[in-house]
């Protein structure tokens, strides 16, 4: 039972152009959202996160958008660079008890000049 | 800056082997798990500690085991390697009581089962 889905394997997107990422979540308790990125053979590193009392958060060229009701947020990069290829995982969490991470299955972004 | 270090890079293994991947994190944080990442199906927890010597299974802990005997140490077990274990496994660390925060991971170690 995927709780958390990232339902596009893959996405292609212009240099200077803008990235949006889906995901959606299953379990209505969850009140913690992040998105990791992670380039081969490293570990994920730590992008944005959000918590559900807000529906925006942003982070220079990253904005996480939060829609309680659709159980969907986003990860919007403007403007996307050659950098940012990677793939890119949406997590979900509790603020409080148990803390553990449910993570999607990832989507893979390739940036092309 | 938190440092999560894992013990190797790559390891290979021979079906039927004792395992053992370890894991060390520099920030006194009190949680720690255990994923794998395997192409299509994200990352899944395999185990995860809240404080020393305290552990619970994830969504997938069976041929798994851990151990946590130093709050900055947190080791995964293969009990009897298979070639379904061939894995990326990575480690992760965070603070344990938060008012919601994030989870830093180590570099990971790709372990191939033959």
């Amino acid at each position: 039972d995927q709780q958390v889905k990232q339902n596009s394997p893959s996405l292609s997107v212009q240099e200077g152009r803008i990235s949006i990422l889906n995901c959606d979540y299953t379990n209505s308790m969850f009140d913690y959202f992040l998105w990791y990125k992670k380039y081969p053979a490293e570990g994920p590193t730590f992008l944005i996160s959000i918590s559900s009392i807000k529906d925006k958060n942003e982070d220079g060229r990253f904005t996480v958008f939060l829609n309680k009701s659709a159980k969907h947020l986003s990860l919007h990069i403007v403007p996307s660079q050659p950098g940012d290829s990677a793939v890119y995982f949406c997590a979900a969490s509790f603020i409080q008890g148990a803390q553990k991470l449910v993570f999607g299955q990832g989507t893979r972004l390739t940036i092309n000049p | 800056d938190v440092k999560v270090t894992q013990s190797s890079r790559y390891l290979v293994k021979r079906t039927g082997e004792k395992v053992f991947l370890e894991c060390v994190q520099d920030m006194d944080h009190e949680n720690m798990f255990w994923y794998r990442q395997d192409p299509g199906l994200g990352l899944r927890l395999i185990y995860f500690s809240y404080d020393v010597k305290m552990k619970e299974k994830g969504d997938i802990p069976e041929g798994y085991s851990v151990s946590r005997e130093k709050k900055e140490r947190f080791s995964l077990i293969l009990e009897s390697a298979s070639t379904n274990q061939t894995s990326m496994y990575l480690c992760a660390s965070q603070v344990g009581q938060g008012v919601g925060t994030e989870a830093f991971f180590g570099q990971g170690t790709r372990l191939t089962v033959v």
